[in-house]
């Protein structure tokens, strides 16, 4: 079946540093792939997206391109703010019916 | 453009007890899911609807949980009875349509079961 694999938290940087979150996965056929953002007291966000291979999302600084030979999807941003701080989601959806499996999620705290 | 509404945001209740979760998807959206997300854990999918029928609920506890939609907007999600397993985030997500795309999440109600 199919599964995301993200490192596990938490992630503590000072700002402005550099950040990477790793997230693979398992899946059958060409899967779409996103980033999601949960900030304190809030839902769910989309934060990112990439439909096939070697595309690349990108939002708020963040990205992550879709690497297929890697079965990959890494978060990344160059300079993080106190205000980036929250758990990340790294998730998968196929083709048919929109079904969104996550990863475990890694929590994210930027420290000024 | 309101987002996805759910209610209520807490809920404490004692082991046995039923509680309703109600959710209210962005206008438009036809395409409607439940997920439960357990502490330190990924949503993970309970049911999805297609306008007013289910079409995925394949992860749902039939046995104690039930859900609806009726006219195919407004989504009520219940447990009868709750364990203490059940303790956990239930989230309500609507998107325009069924392929991979965004979907919109709510708040998400926060249930404790003693």
């Amino acid at each position: 079946g199919n599964s995301v694999t993200q490192m596990e938290g938490p992630v503590t940087l000072s700002e402005e540093a550099f950040l990477t979150i790793n997230c693979t996965y398992t899946a059958t056929g060409y899967p779409s792939l996103f980033w999601y953002v949960q900030y304190p007291g809030e839902g769910l966000q989309l934060l990112l997206k990439a439909t096939k291979a070697d595309d690349k999302g990108s939002n708020k600084g963040f990205e992550a391109t879709y690497r297929k030979e890697t079965t990959s999807f890494h978060l990344e941003k160059g300079s993080v703010q106190v205000s980036d701080s929250a758990v990340y989601f790294c998730a998968l959806g196929k083709a048919a019916g929109n079904k969104l499996t996550f990863g475990g999620g890694t929590r994210v705290l930027v420290k000024p | 453009e309101a987002g996805v509404v759910q209610s209520p945001r807490y809920k404490i209740i004692e082991k046995k007890q039923p509680v309703a979760f109600w959710c209210n998807p962005i206008s438009g959206h036809n395409t409607l899911y439940w997920y439960r997300q357990n502490l330190g854990q990924g949503p993970e999918l309970l049911i999805r609807y297609e306008n007013e029928e289910a079409v995925d609920d394949s992860q749902l506890p039939k046995d104690r949980f039930s859900a609806e939609r009726l006219k195919g907007v407004d989504s009520t999600l219940k447990i009868q009875p709750a364990e203490l397993g059940d303790s956990a985030v239930y989230l309500c997500a609507s998107s325009l349509d069924p392929a991979p795309g965004e979907q919109f999440f709510g708040p998400g109600t926060r249930l404790t079961v003693l």
